[in-house]
Formats: structure tokens, sequence, C-alpha cells
């Protein structure tokens, strides 16, 4: 039992470059999120979703595109990378909105 | 505006040395309040889930505390694998939103 993944664990991209950050989870949960993490601040939440073929807005969504074709994946994309977009990327999975979530271990992305 | 506020941000303790992380908040219509650890260069990890006011939990050497406005983080004599980050999160059941405070840096010192 993995828990939640993701790949890759570090990245480097130049300005207006594209990736893709994968996460997957093994709990079978419907719920799941991408959070950005930055020196100062709290976990933001970028996009969610509550189960498998939906995606939703969160407070920070501009820059950044999500699909979650299988229930077990989740997949944030970044289409023209800037550097504001430098942080650490952290992926979660729940049951339920209000239930407990469970973080993946990060993604570092260093935008230059 | 909803907010949850961590004090302090930072704290350096003996080992052995108790004390009590805060976490205060402002959302209405909480409906849980989580708190978790995070490791350097680690996702958070969890640790409790409150979901009324004078709920208490226990986890070896932490209990959190939750009343109306507040919850507390108590650590009872501290070791120095204690050290992380402590973050806490409001849940809220009307907007279904979780809002996470910025964390306290638990330092402790053999």
């Amino acid at each position: 039992n993995a828990g939640v993944t993701q790949t890759p664990k570090f990245r480097v991209l130049k300005t207006g470059q594209s990736m893709t950050l994968l996460c997957a989870q093994d709990m079978n949960h419907e719920y799941m999120y991408w959070y950005r993490q930055d020196p100062g601040m709290g976990l933001r939440l970028i996009h969610y979703s509550v189960g498998e073929g939906t995606t939703a807005k969160g407070e920070v969504p501009d820059g950044y595109n999500v699909s979650r074709l299988k229930k077990q994946n989740f997949l944030l994309g970044l289409e023209s990378a800037a550097p504001s977009q430098t942080s650490v990327y952290f992926c979660a999975s729940s049951y339920s909105r209000g239930e407990t979530q469970y973080f993946g271990p990060g993604t570092r992305l260093l935008v230059l | 505006e909803d907010q949850v506020t961590q004090s302090p941000e930072a704290l350096r303790l003996q080992e052995g040395e108790s004390s009590s992380l805060n976490c205060s908040y402002t959302v209405s219509g909480l409906r849980g309040l989580f708190w978790y650890r995070q490791d350097p260069g680690k996702g958070p990890e969890f640790l409790f889930t409150l979901y009324s006011a004078g709920e208490e939990k226990e986890k070896e050497r932490l209990k959190a505390t939750l009343t109306k406005k507040e919850s507390f983080l108590h650590i009872t004599a501290p070791k120095p694998e204690d050290s992380a980050t402590y973050l806490c999160a409001a849940f809220q059941g009307g907007y279904q939103k979780v809002t996470f405070g910025t964390g306290t840096k638990l330092q402790v010192i053999p």
C-alpha cells in the first residue's frame, strides 16, 4: 500500500515550457487535490476532483489545468510555466471533502 | 474572510520542556479541525481530527484540544524527533472548504 505517490520529485523548467505532474493513489479515494506550498503561506488549493472524470477550481487555479481520467490518477499540467509557479506541489486524496487528506511527498518545481 | 492563524511561527524547546502550539480560526460553520506534522522535504502527515468544542485527542506526547475559537496542540516532554512543522487546517461544511494555517516550526534541542 503505497498511499499517495507523485512524479517527478524535482524538476527545473525554463519560462514558457510545459510539463505534467502525476499523482497516483491506491486507497480508492474519491477526492483528490493539488496544492502549492510557498514560504510563509499556507497550503493553497489549485484544483480538486470529486470523482473520476470531474475537476473543479480551487483558490489559485490560474495557469494550471488538471485531468482525472482514472480514479486513481490526478494530473496537474502547466501549459506555459512562469517563474511565479516556482513552488512545492503536493497532491492529496480523501474519502470525502471533510475527511482526512493524505498527502504525497511533493514535487519541487523551479521555473527559471 | 476565513482565516486560520498559527502561533508562534517558530518555537525552540529543550528536550523535556513541555509547551503548546496555537491554532486560531475565524471560519463559519466549522465542521472539523485537522492537525498535521510536516518534516522537511516531505508531505504533511495526518495527526488528529477534532469535530466539536471540548474534544481532545492524544497520540504519544501530543494532545490536541478544540474550543469554539481555537485549537491547541500540547507537547509533553518533547524529544528531538518531535522537531517538525505542525500545520492545522479548518474544514467548513457549508462551503466544503479546507483552509490551512502557515504552520509552527518546532525545534527540540537535546
